[in-house]
C-alpha cells in the first residue's frame, strides 16, 4: 500500500498554546483518515477521523483538516494540556482496505 | 482497552524458542490484526484475519504465523524467535465507522 508520513518527528508546545501536527499522504484515492494518540506504554487510541468528502471536522479541543489537493492532513489541538503529551499518528485507508500508518510525531507539552 | 485484551503484557524468551501471543476481543468484530511497532518504523502489519479461519499476510509476515479458531481469539506465533523479533506487538480489531481499536500491547524481548 501507499505510505503515510509525517513532516516533523518532534514538537514542543507551551501549555495552553495551540499545536498543529501535520501529515502527508501519498495515495490520492484514500478516502478515510484517522488520527491516533499513543501514550507511553499504551496502545494507539482513536482521536478523530475524517472522510474524503469533508475538509474539516471538529471534536473536543481537536480539529482535523484535510487538503486533498496537496494530500495533506493536519491535527490541531487547542489549549494544550500536559495530558496531551504523546505520540500522534495519522493513518489512511482506501475503500475499506487496511489502514496505513505514519511513523508518528512526539508532542511534548511544556508546563 | 475496552473490548480487547492482549496476553502476556511482557515476555522474555530465548532465541530459537516458539512464542505465542494472544489477542482476545469481546466486540464480536470480524476483522483482527497483528502489528509490530519499532522505533523509526511505526506500526507494521504482520497478519490479519477477516473471519474464523480466514487470515492473510501483512507486510512483515516472515517468521510469524497466526490462527483464528474463534471470532474472539487471534493468536500470533513466532515459530522460532530471533532477536530481530524483539518488539512491541499490538493487536487491533475493526468494526464499522471508527477505524481500529488497539490493545495495550505485548512487549517481547528475545535474548
Amino acid at each position: 500500500g501507499e505510505s503515510v508520513g509525517l513532516h516533523l518527528p518532534t514538537l514542543s508546545v507551551q501549555e495552553g498554546d495551540n499545536s498543529i501536527i501535520n501529515c502527508a499522504y501519498s495515495n490520492s484515492a484514500s478516502d478515510y483518515f484517522i488520527w491516533y494518540k499513543q501514550e507511553s506504554g499504551k496502545g494507539p487510541q482513536f482521536i478523530i477521523d475524517i472522510r474524503s468528502n469533508m475538509d474539516k471536522r471538529q471534536g473536543q479541543r481537536v480539529t482535523v483538516l484535510l487538503n486533498k489537493t496537496v494530500k495533506h492532513l493536519s491535527l490541531q489541538i487547542a489549549a494544550t494540556q500536559p495530558g496531551d503529551s504523546a505520540v500522534y499518528f495519522c493513518a489512511d485507508e482506501f475503500g475499506n482496505e487496511k489502514l496505513t500508518f505514519g511513523t508518528g510525531t512526539r508532542l511534548t507539552i511544556i508546563p | 482497552d475496552a473490548g480487547i485484551t492482549q496476553s502476556p503484557r511482557h515476555k522474555v524468551t530465548e532465541t530459537g524458542t516458539p512464542v505465542t501471543l494472544r489477542c482476545h476481543q469481546t466486540e464480536n468484530h470480524r476483522y483482527m490484526y497483528w502489528y509490530r511497532q519499532d522505533p523509526g518504523h511505526g506500526l507494521r502489519l504482520i497478519h490479519y484475519s477477516y473471519g474464523v479461519k480466514d487470515t492473510d499476510k501483512g507486510e512483515v509476515s516472515d517468521g510469524y504465523s497466526v490462527s483464528r479458531s474463534k471470532t474472539e481469539d487471534f493468536l500470533l506465533t513466532l515459530e522460532s524467535a530471533t532477536s530481530s523479533q524483539t518488539s512491541v506487538y499490538f493487536c487491533a480489531i475493526s468494526g464499522t465507522g471508527y477505524g481500529y481499536t488497539f490493545g495495550s500491547g505485548t512487549r517481547l524481548t528475545v535474548v
